[in-house]
């Protein structure tokens, strides 16, 4: 079965410090890869996703950047953080499209809360 | 919102009464999902409808799509003090959108015992 992972599970930064959080995949390959965050337990926004290895598409202009280094792999960084990066943020997985270009869910990992002080 | 929306942003009932959550968006879309994430954990994948559906059914979920009105509809019958959570609608365009979803506001349920 598939499993999805996210660490650290909290973090508390400073302004100004880097940043990186860590998202894996387990018992799947080629998936689509997502990062998300959600503010104050409201909607999600996407802020990344992935198609395949060293492909990044940014959704929004920001602070933070995504590498995908490996197949199972995402990661969320920045190089200075901003107060207004605090948040939850969440990774997600999907297979990739189907025939007939229809797509599937999404499976979440269980989020990192970042709080910028 | 730019986006859709979801109503009410808050529902409050009693056990064993049925809950009801609207979600609205505004673009073709390719399907729609509804999610639940319970406090502070990551959102758990409930049911997907895709645009060519009208109804779906899963245990005590029921959905509804109206592509017309571009909107859905959430339904759990028989709820229990452990539904309490968030409730999320989300879509995707399909065509290039690379299953990228746009995700509704939310609805807060509480189930009181």
């Amino acid at each position: 079965s598939q499993t999805i992972h996210q660490w650290p599970a909290t973090l508390v930064q400073p302004v100004g410090s880097p940043l990186s959080l860590e998202c894996t995949v387990e018992g799947t390959s080629n998936p689509n890869l997502y990062w998300y965050r959600q503010a104050a337990g409201r909607g999600l926004q996407l802020l990344f996703y992935s198609v395949g290895i060293g492909q990044i598409s940014s959704e929004v202009p920001q602070n933070l950047s995504a590498s995908r280094p490996q197949d199972r792999q995402f990661i969320l960084s920045s190089k200075k953080l901003l107060l207004s990066d605090s948040g939850f943020y969440l990774c997600a997985w999907s297979v990739q499209r189907t025939s007939g270009r229809t797509y599937n869910e999404q499976f979440f990992g269980p989020g990192t809360r970042l709080t910028v002080l | 919102s730019q986006q859709g929306e979801e109503d009410p942003q808050a529902l409050s009932i009693q056990e064993g009464e049925n809950a009801t959550m609207n979600c609205s968006y505004k673009t073709s879309i390719n399907n729609l999902q509804w999610y639940r994430q319970n406090s502070g954990r990551g959102l758990v994948h409930l049911i997907l409808i895709r645009s060519n559906e009208r109804e779906k059914h899963s245990g005590r979920l029921r959905v509804t799509l109206d592509t017309s009105k571009k909107s859905s509809s959430l339904l759990i019958t028989a709820s229990r003090a452990a539904d309490t959570a968030s409730y999320f609608c989300a879509w995707n365009a399909g065509g290039t959108s690379y299953g990228k979803l746009t995700f509704g506001q939310g609805t807060i349920l509480t189930v009181h015992p």
